[in-house]
């Protein structure tokens, strides 16, 4: 099993709505969750680093179950530029190591 | 400007020959690693190093090397054993420091082998 899973899309959306993407996990161990966004044929870049309490910033929003397994990202009021790959990381910090999952990619369209 | 950079941008080799990428960062983040993507699919890891001098092979370490004699840079050799070596390269840094450890990312360098 993969230690981390995500629905690899499409999502095609019209401009304004609102997505949300899930990701599981299998080692209850894991300690750090984050979301990065990859536009095509460029670096992962950072988007949220995911807070047990879940956490929001502006248009973005996470959540953390981990009853479980799960960490979900909300996309609100859609933008064209949204249009990327989402991965899910996560890390047991005891080990120094991130795990990835394969991307959920957006579509927004216009 | 603090970042990781990563040089070059696009390689281009013969089979058979080894070669080496570049990675350097001034963030002073003790651990750096080498990751893998291949078209459609996600990150997979080659090595880490969570200190100088120090490194432990990822989970796609056969044909690839690395050293970690300064803090600042980690620079991979893929050798000549690798047998698909065409790929994007990406290296990354995280702070110990920091609660959550983010990774940050180098641009990339994309290799090609014929």
């Amino acid at each position: 099993r993969k230690e981390v899973e995500q629905d690899p899309g499409p999502f095609n959306v019209p401009e304004g709505a609102t997505v949300a993407f899930n990701c599981t996990y299998s080692n209850s161990a894991s300690q750090s969750f984050f979301w990065y966004r990859q536009d095509c044929r460029k670096e992962p870049k950072l988007l949220m680093s995911v807070y047990s309490s879940g956490n929001e910033d502006g248009r973005f929003t996470a959540q953390l179950n981990r009853a479980s397994q799960y960490i979900s990202l909300l996309i609100r009021d859609s933008k064209l530029s949204d249009s990327a790959t989402y991965l899910c990381v996560v890390n047991r910090n005891n080990f120094n190591k991130f795990y990835f999952g394969s991307g959920t990619k957006l579509n927004v369209k216009p | 400007d603090g970042g990781i950079t990563q040089s070059p941008k696009y390689l281009f080799r013969k089979e058979g020959q080894n070669v080496t990428l570049s990675c350097e960062q001034n963030l002073n983040h003790d651990a750096m690693y080498w990751y893998r993507q291949d078209p459609g699919q996600g990150l997979r890891l080659i090595y880490y190093s969570q200190i100088v001098n120090d490194f432990q092979k990822g989970d796609i370490a056969e044909g690839y090397s690395v050293s970690r004699e300064k803090k600042e840079s980690f620079p991979l050799t893929v050798t000549s054993a690798q047998k698909n070596p065409t790929a994007f390269y990406l290296c990354a840094s995280s702070s110990d420091s920091s609660a959550f450890r983010e990774q940050y990312f180098g641009p990339g360098t994309r290799l090609t082998v014929t």
